[in-house]
Formats: structure tokens, sequence, C-alpha cells
């Protein structure tokens, strides 16, 4: 079975310009959390949806970033205009909210640098 | 506070050595426990559920104590593959609480 999968792997650009992270959870998970890694931080939770409605969006750094998730099989995070500060690894996760416990399964991750 | 707090190490042990790592967390409501491993430059990968009554996957044992509030990990005969980062991670309604990770380093 496919694993949560994340695009683009990689991501280099220059400070103010647009970025967009793209997500497919694991088919039948009905919730999805964007979270965001860095040495400093270490995993934070920006944002997670249930049944593609955004339950919890407090971890949002600021109104620079945005996220979507439109139908159940996709979702996207948006940061407008990059900073070098969001250089970090973005990663997805999905986990099924239908009896316990319920585990949370990560993707490859969106490594991104604005310099 | 943190909801889950761990001890970052560096814990580094001899090959074939034991070694334990816990981890609290502050919400007596957390309904369900996990283990992550994470490689460098690696998502998290799922290790184990933590079950109440304790649970066993070939070398590694979890165990959850909820009157303390901690889980603990034990990875018994360590193996040089076992080098990570662990994380412990507490369920609360439907959201995650990850700690900061323990790092492991096993040595030859």
């Amino acid at each position: 079975d496919a694993g949560v999968i994340q695009s683009p792997r990689h991501e280099v650009t220059e400070m103010g310009q647009e970025v967009t992270l793209r997500c497919k959870p694991i088919s039948g998970h009905n919730s999805l959390f964007w979270y965001r890694q860095t040495m400093m931080r270490g995993l934070e939770l920006l944002i997670y949806f249930n049944n593609n409605v955004p339950i919890d969006d407090s971890g949002m750094p600021e109104d620079r970033f945005s996220a979507k998730m439109p139908n159940a099989s996709f979702s996207t995070l948006k940061i407008q205009p990059s900073e070098p500060r969001d250089s970090a690894v973005y990663f997805c996760a999905s986990s099924r909210t239908s009896g316990l416990p319920y585990e949370q399964y990560f993707g490859p991750g969106t490594r991104l640098t604005v310099t | 506070r943190k909801e889950v707090e761990q001890d970052p190490g560096p814990f580094n042990v001899p090959e074939g050595a034991t070694v334990a790592f816990n981890c609290t967390y502050s919400n007596s409501a957390s309904q369900s426990f996990f283990w992550y491993r994470q490689d460098c430059r690696k998502e998290p990968k799922l290790l184990m559920s933590v079950y109440s009554s304790g649970n066993e996957d070939g070398r590694f044992t979890a165990q959850l104590n909820r009157a303390s509030q901690y889980i603990s990990l034990l990875i018994r005969d360590s193996k040089l593959s076992d080098s990570a980062t662990y994380l412990c991670a507490a369920l609360f309604g439907n959201q995650f609480y990850f700690g900061t990770g323990t790092s492991l380093t096993v040595i030859p």
C-alpha cells in the first residue's frame, strides 16, 4: 500500500517567492497533519484537518502560511512570501479516527531552503 | 510546560547493551501513546503503539504508567542499526503531541 506522498522532496527558493507543498494522505485516513521540523525547535504541529476541515491551525506561524484540503486525498501548504527562517523540513502525516489507537504515519517530508 | 517531555540524550551505548528511555506527558486524559524512530534526514516511522498492559515486539518493550504519567521504551541486545532518534507521542482528542526525541548511538 502507498504511504503518505509528499512533493516536492526538495525545494530551494529565494526569499519572497511563493512555495507550495503538496500531500496525499493514506487512502482511508480522515485526519491529516502538517508539521515543521528544525534542529532548534524539533517537530512542531502547524495545522491539522479532520474530514477535510481545518480543526486547529494555532501552530501556523503567521499569515504567510496557509493550508487547504479540498478533498480527502489532497492537501497543500503554502508560504507566501517565503523567508529564510522558513527553512525546515515539512512533514505531512495522516491517521484514521476510528478504533483506537489512531496511529499516525508520516510522509518523507519536503526539505525547504529559502535563500 | 510541554505536553510531552523527553531527555534528549545523547545515549551512547555499546552493542549488546540494554537501554531505556522515558517520556512524561502532562495531560492525564491522553488516550494513546506511541514510540517513533527517526533516522537522520528521514521521516519519523512508527515503532510501536503503547498499550496499557505493556507490549513487546522482539527486542523492544514499551510500558505505560498512567499513575505517574510516563511511558518507557526498553531496547535489549542493542544493535548498531538501532542508532537513531526515538520520539514519543501522546494522543489527546485527534491531536498528537510529540516529544523532542532522544538520540541513541550504539557503539561497536
